[in-house]
């Protein structure tokens, strides 16, 4: 299995709802990433997961809760999500040699396409 | 803070050969990488360059400067199918963790 998956593919969401976007790897792969892509722009990194424990946050706002309940598993709560929230959100895995991760590249999802409302 | 700049366009003839540039500026400096992202899609990597010299992966070859703080990403046999958008991405330290940052894009378009 050489997929990451994410679920949902698209998410309508007010701005008083609480969602969550799920990823699934099952690669073996111990870093994983959250990315927020918005129309013909690059991917922004929002936060890195390293042996399911938060190493990176890149200052992105507390309604962005981010969890790493196994390897496999990589979830984004969100919460009070403003309309300039509207995004594609990207995850990605890489592997990881020794606490560094690896020089490979990233397999990313197909992300989920997140509109506010 | 970190930058990576890339031309916004670049359009080439099919079966012709077209290089796409990067120049960034950024501490910790690891290595360099670029991705194919279809519209719609996600980004798919491509290769990568840690030390200075020429990658080649089929119809792919990257290539990396690190004193001119430069790569380039060189597609040859140009098909239709190579129409995408194609970022050079930044292999960083940032508090003993490497993190991957991406430059502004290039948007290919191939046409017959």
């Amino acid at each position: 299995d050489t997929e990451v998956t994410q679920t949902p593919k698209h998410l309508v969401m007010g701005m008083t709802n609480k969602k969550s976007l799920k990823c699934e790897q099952h690669m073996g792969h111990r870093a994983m990433y959250w990315y927020k892509q918005k129309a013909k722009k690059p991917p922004e990194l929002m936060f890195v997961y390293s042996y399911e424990k938060l190493s990176i946050n890149e200052s992105v706002p507390s309604r962005f809760s981010p969890e790493c309940p196994n390897s496999s598993l990589l979830n984004l709560h969100l919460h009070a999500l403003q309309p300039e929230d509207s995004a594609l959100y990207l995850c990605a895995s890489s592997q990881i040699v020794g606490r560094r991760q690896s020089n490979y590249g990233y397999t990313f999802g197909s992300g989920t396409r997140l509109t506010v409302v | 803070g970190q930058s990576l700049e890339q031309p916004s366009e670049v359009t080439a003839v099919e079966g012709a050969i077209v290089q796409i540039n990067c120049t960034y500026q950024t501490s910790g400096f690891y290595g360099l990488s670029w991705y194919q992202q279809h519209d719609g899609g996600a980004p798919t990597f491509l290769s990568y360059n840690a030390l200075d010299g020429l990658e080649e992966t089929g119809r792919f070859s990257s290539f990396l400067s690190r004193s001119d703080s430069y790569g380039y990403l060189l597609l040859q046999e140009l098909q239709m199918k190579d129409s995408a958008s194609y970022f050079c991405a930044v292999t960083s330290f940032s508090g003993g963790y490497q993190k991957v940052t991406f430059g502004t894009g290039t948007k290919l378009q191939v046409i017959p």
